[in-house]
């Protein structure tokens, strides 16, 4: 257990829908991190939050969005669903800002699939 | 910015046997280099990270080189066992800044006992 915790763990919705994605990093993390994971693309960065500002941009769609809140814990935002979109998406939390070389943790993932 | 190309996408050795993936990168101003281990259905799970001051580095089976001046770094697994089967990540960064971790495409290592 990484202490990263995503809610939920599995999210079935139809093309066109928007949904939530919750994490809470680990204690004393002040980054979190989202990433999307598919079978054709690996693990793409999407978006980073440092003590509650926009830190690193990644391949993020403009129909995503994210926002760290003060207690630390972040949400993506995903809208106006397509099928393309159904992929793992998780979450990762570091100590620092250091970005890429600050030791990300993990969580379980979020398993969104659209239909 | 930064690329990653990572091979073998798949590698089959039977229990017992050493495993080498190996990355290169496009950015020689990366200067961190962990390597993450996925498990079926699982969260990525730091395994070992080198960063650019040093060529090598071991943990137990597992080790990685780093060579700066071709831009590319190896994860070594010795005598390997069926519960090392996952797929492995590696990826780079730039140490500070606004820099973000790039990830290769992963790697399906099979260990068969």
């Amino acid at each position: 257990d990484s202490g990263v915790t995503q809610t939920p763990k599995h999210l079935i919705t139809a093309t066109g829908q928007r949904v939530t994605l919750r994490c809470s990093p680990r204690s004393g993390d002040l980054s979190v991190y989202w990433y999307q994971q598919s079978l054709d693309q690996g693990l793409q960065f999407l978006i980073q939050y440092y003590n509650g500002e926009e830190r690193a941009k990644g391949n993020i769609l403009e129909r995503f969005s994210a926002q760290q809140f003060p207690d630390l814990h972040s949400e993506l935002n995903l809208s106006s669903l397509e099928l393309g979109d159904s992929a793992l998406y998780f979450c990762a939390s570091s100590r620092g800002s250091g970005g890429g070389a600050d030791t990300q943790y993990f969580g379980p993932g979020t398993r969104l699939t659209v239909l | 910015g930064e690329n990653v190309e990572q091979h073998p996408s798949t590698l089959s050795v039977q229990e017992g046997d050493s495993a080498v993936i190996k990355c290169t990168y496009s950015d020689s101003a990366s200067n961190y280099f962990p390597w993450y281990k996925q498990e079926l259905g699982k969260r990525p799970q730091l395994i070992i990270d080198i960063r650019s001051n040093v060529g090598e580095k071991k943990d137990q089976r597992i080790a990685v080189t780093l060579n700066k001046t071709a831009k590319h770094f190896s994860l070594h697994i010795t005598e390997t066992q069926p519960e090392d089967s996952a797929v492995y990540f590696c990826a780079a960064s730039i140490r500070g800044g606004y820099s973000t971790l790039t990830f290769g495409k992963g790697t399906m290592l099979l260990v068969s006992p």
